[in-house]
């Protein structure tokens, strides 16, 4: 069975300073990965995803992940913290034949502080 | 124009009513989807449907029952509400049509549950 493995249900960074947010999977057949962002009282919008193509992801607002299947792991990172960037993040793995079904990650809650 | 539009954005109501939650989508996608965030944040699909079929149903108690009139509306109606359904309920939809998976969903602002 799928699952998701986020590392840190809360990470606390420095305005300016990286952010990185650790996701880690397990999938019998290869996977598409998933980042979203939730800010408070909002749905999730789609950060960037992995679907086979380059092993190293460009999001939107500056983001980026890297799929590595030897780790098994997509961590999120972003060179330069801004304090919009203060939300909860999610991980979330599908495959193939899944029906798109989205396995979620337990949340990673970025506090970015002046 | 709201892409994925869900309503209520609140709903407050006793143990053992009945209640419906409404979702849109005006982006021409062939799949909906049900997920619920429970208090701790965590997120757990419930139903998906792909052209009013079902193709997803998780182990949801059958108080719960979608209901797709149409490709673009996903309505997910609960009975005997109970206090453990209080919750974030969420719409989303994709372009999926073949189950091949990788497709971006796009989601509802949410539905906020609270029953006393």
């Amino acid at each position: 069975a799928q699952s998701v493995t986020q590392l840190g249900s809360h990470v606390s960074v420095s305005e300016g300073a990286l952010v990185l947010l650790r996701c880690n999977y397990s999938s019998s057949v290869p996977p598409y990965l998933f980042w979203y962002v939730q800010y408070p009282n909002q749905g999730l919008q789609l950060l960037l995803k992995y679907t086979s193509a380059a092993t190293l992801v460009k999001g939107i607002n500056g983001f980026e992940a890297e799929f590595k299947k030897s780790e098994t792991s997509f961590h999120l990172t972003k060179p330069s913290a801004h304090m919009s960037d203060a939300a909860e993040y999610f991980c979330a793995v599908s495959d193939a034949g899944g029906y798109n079904k989205l396995i979620f990650g337990a949340g990673t809650r970025l506090a970015v502080h002046p | 124009d709201t892409a994925v539009s869900q309503t209520p954005k609140y709903l407050v109501t006793q143990m053992g009513n009945d209640k419906s939650i409404k979702c849109e989508q005006n982006l021409g996608h062939d799949t909906m989807y049900w997920y619920k965030q429970d208090s701790k944040k965590f997120l757990k699909i419930m139903f998906s449907y792909n052209n009013k079929e079902l193709i997803i149903n998780e182990t949801v108690p059958n108080r719960f029952s979608p209901k797709s009139p149409d490709k673009a509306h996903l309505n997910l109606h609960i009975n005997s509400l109970e206090l453990g359904d209080s919750a974030v309920y969420f719409c989303a939809s994709s372009q999926d049509t073949s189950g091949r998976g990788g497709d971006t969903q796009y989601f509802g602002p949410g539905t906020r549950l609270t029953v006393l």
